[in-house]
């Protein structure tokens, strides 16, 4: 089965400073999809970013960014100009080709005023 | 679009009874759903795998007696815990893929929070 690790429990970041989350991955695949998903006190999960494995260039969405490097099995988020908005739980997720999806611990981001 | 409904969002059952947790896709046909629990400030642990009209896929662990999963439509997918005990206390989420050109992503419903007294 794959594994999602995610190392950080706890992260803070001052706001409009740039943070990044750390994820790592084990698996055989060499197809698959990678997703950050953010969990507000909402516990709505809300997709933040998508990379495709057979994608060499990192995914971007606005402030967040990707740094993927497969051979590393490495996939960090990189959350620009930080926001009061942007404080959640992230997680990362790995998409299997039986489209299960597995998700890593989270990082709870904290944005300090 | 891809919207997510999941019902009900808490519910609160005595032990012994059974509780239906309904996710539904309202504006696309999700022909695979996902079911996860969340315990306090862990991560998602999927639980199982529902296909539309086959039986669903469980996760090792997960007994399937317990929790019950039927998906009869291209739009919803069903939980049934039954004969609920308080360690089955917990968050649940489903999610669902679009069939459609969407389909490389899940889109989650906003979870049910069971308690079991």
């Amino acid at each position: 089965a794959q594994t999602v690790t995610q190392s950080q429990p706890e992260m803070s970041v001052q706001e409009a400073e740039t943070v990044t989350l750390s994820c790592t991955y084990d698996t055989s695949e060499s197809d698959y999809y990678l997703f950050w998903y953010k969990q507000p006190p909402s516990r709505q999960m809300i997709l933040v970013i998508r990379q495709e494995a057979y994608k060499q260039q990192n995914a971007t969405e606005n402030r967040f960014s990707v740094n993927f490097q497969k051979a590393a099995k490495s996939f960090s988020l990189k959350i620009s100009d930080s926001q009061l908005g942007d404080a959640a739980m992230y997680f990362c997720a790995y998409r299997s080709t039986g489209n299960q999806f597995y998700f890593g611990t989270g990082t709870s981001l904290t944005v300090i005023p | 679009g891809a919207v997510v409904s999941q019902h009900p969002s808490r519910v609160i059952c005595k032990s012994g009874t059974s509780v239906k947790i309904e996710c539904r896709s309202l504006d696309f046909q999700a022909t695979t759903m996902f079911w996860y629990r969340q315990f306090p400030k862990k991560s998602l642990m999927l639980m199982a795998t529902s296909n539309e009209g086959s039986k669903a896929t469980y996760e090792q662990g997960v007994e399937k007696d317990k929790f019950l999963i039927n998906h009869a439509s291209l739009t919803l997918s069903t939980l049934t815990v039954t004969s609920a005990h308080p360690e089955d206390s917990s968050f649940y989420i489903c999610s669902a893929r679009d069939r459609g050109p969407l389909n490389t992503e899940a889109f989650f419903g906003q979870g049910t929070r069971l308690t079991v007294v």
